[in-house]
């Protein structure tokens, strides 16, 4: 097991694109969680997944930002029209009942910059 | 509405010496209590954390962490700090119905002086 993966680890953008992030998470995990941390702040909640269920966003989450978990394995995050204060790195964490739920694994991030 | 306080932004304390560092929470009842550790480029990695029972828990990599209902504290010790727990630390509140789905404190970033 690898751990939790999440691709790019950086990714700088122009202002109004848009970018998407992956997470992969541990397998056999079936919650899924994003969470965003800008500088200097412990990571804010965005949203969570059970399976391919969405089962909580975070106010956080305007509405130019849309989570995915198809087939209940690995989850992306797309931001449209960034603006520079989506600048940020971006969590992933997973867990797994067989654990109690009782514990997020967490990836390293991806870092975006809006330019 | 849960909150973590991490009142201390920095610390410095000298490589052998031992630390505290301090976290307040507040929660309608009692909550699950992690710290986690955050080295530069690094992912978040949990230390320790406090479901119920004994309320000194004991983590990875010499830390403890004592549960304090009366203060709402959930203070992180070492006895000896080593060059390499440099690092941001996090205290984080769960809740019951979901613990992986938890709020973090500001961070605490914690430097050794040689």
């Amino acid at each position: 097991d690898t751990g939790v993966s999440q691709d790019p680890r950086h990714k700088i953008t122009k202002r109004g694109q848009n970018v998407t992030f992956r997470c992969d998470p541990i397998s056999e995990h079936n919650r899924l969680y994003w969470y965003r941390q800008t500088l200097g702040q412990g990571p804010e909640f965005l949203t969570y997944f059970q399976n391919e269920a969405q089962l909580e966003k975070s106010r956080l989450l305007s509405d130019r930002f849309s989570a995915e978990r198809p087939k209940g394995s690995f989850s992306t995050l797309e931001i449209q029209r960034t603006e520079q204060g989506d600048s940020a790195m971006y969590l992933c964490a997973s867990s797994s009942p067989r654990q109690g739920d009782t514990e997020a694994f967490f990836g390293q991030g991806t870092r975006l910059t809006v330019v | 509405a849960q909150s973590v306080t991490q009142p201390d932004i920095h610390i410095t304390v000298s490589e052998g010496a031992s630390l505290e560092l301090r976290c307040n929470y507040s929660y309608g009842a009692t909550p699950y209590l992690f710290w986690y550790v955050q080295s530069p480029g690094q992912g978040l990695q949990l230390l320790l954390k406090y479901f119920s029972g004994d309320t000194l828990v004991q983590g990875i990599k010499g830390f403890e962490a004592e549960f304090k209902r009366s203060q709402s504290s959930f203070n992180l010790r070492k006895p000896s700090v080593h060059w390499s727990d440099a690092a941001e630390y996090f205290c984080a509140v769960g809740e019951r119905s979901s613990a992986s789905k938890i709020i973090f404190g500001s961070g605490t970033r914690l430097s050794i002086r040689p």
